[in-house]
């Protein structure tokens, strides 16, 4: 059980194009969601946590108007990442946690994003 | 703010045990510790949680002291397929925010 899903697992987009990240728990109600970021030989960066029906909140230094965030659904949030550029490039990952197992974070597979 | 730090490599061969600590000075009185396995461009993998003392599975031990300052994550026997990258991870005290360790990169030879 406590499956988390990303989809896409990789995406190439041109600078400027915006990209959107879904992120599902499969088999559980996701209460809280995390994204995070990842560059090479880096450890991951909570970019923000997101209840389910409020408004996320955002880590120092992250942009909010350039990484929108949804959690519109206690099983979905998405991620998306406005006029993309090169040094947006990096690893993102959700995790997600339930009200009843709320000391887990289950997270997901991860996507790679690469801005051209 | 104080990092939540690892020993950024270490090499093992197979067959051995493994012990990866992690430094939380600044843990949260109330968090869990979690430690996380990751391959490459891949999610991290749950491998143990523990709040106290010693927890054991099926794969690892942890270890945590009285002052849950540090803790030590136990690998029994490793093998190839344990190259990997190992997190913990925990509540910070100040900002009750759960944060990632540095991350320690193990090497499994054979």
């Amino acid at each position: 059980g406590a499956v988390v899903s990303q989809h896409p697992s990789w995406v190439i987009c041109k600078s400027g194009t915006s990209v959107k990240i879904e992120c599902r728990s499969l088999d559980f109600q996701a209460t809280t969601m995390f994204w995070y970021r990842q560059f090479p030989k880096q450890s991951l960066m909570l970019m923000a946590t997101s209840n389910e029906g409020s408004k996320a909140t955002y880590e120092q230094g992250v942009e909010k108007d350039k990484f929108l965030i949804n959690h519109a659904s206690l099983t979905l949030s998405t991620l998306t990442v406005t006029s993309a550029h090169p040094e947006d490039s990096s690893f993102y990952i959700c995790s997600a946690s339930s009200r009843f197992r709320y000391n887990e974070q289950f997270f997901g597979p991860g996507t790679r994003l690469t801005v051209l | 703010l104080a990092k939540t730090t690892q020993p950024i490599s270490m090499d093992s061969y197979e067959g051995q045990e493994v012990n990866i600590t992690c430094s939380h000075n600044n843990i949260a009185t109330n968090d869990y510790i979690t430690w996380y396995q990751q391959f490459p461009s891949q999610g991290p993998r749950f491998i143990i949680q523990g709040y106290k003392t010693k927890v054991t599975n099926e794969v690892a031990s942890l270890f945590i002291p009285a002052d849950r300052k540090s803790s030590t994550l136990s690998l029994p026997r490793v093998s190839l397929s344990d190259t990997a990258v190992y997190y913990c991870l925990v509540g910070e005290g100040n900002t009750d925010k759960l944060i990632f360790g540095t991350g320690t990169r193990l090497q499994v030879f054979p």
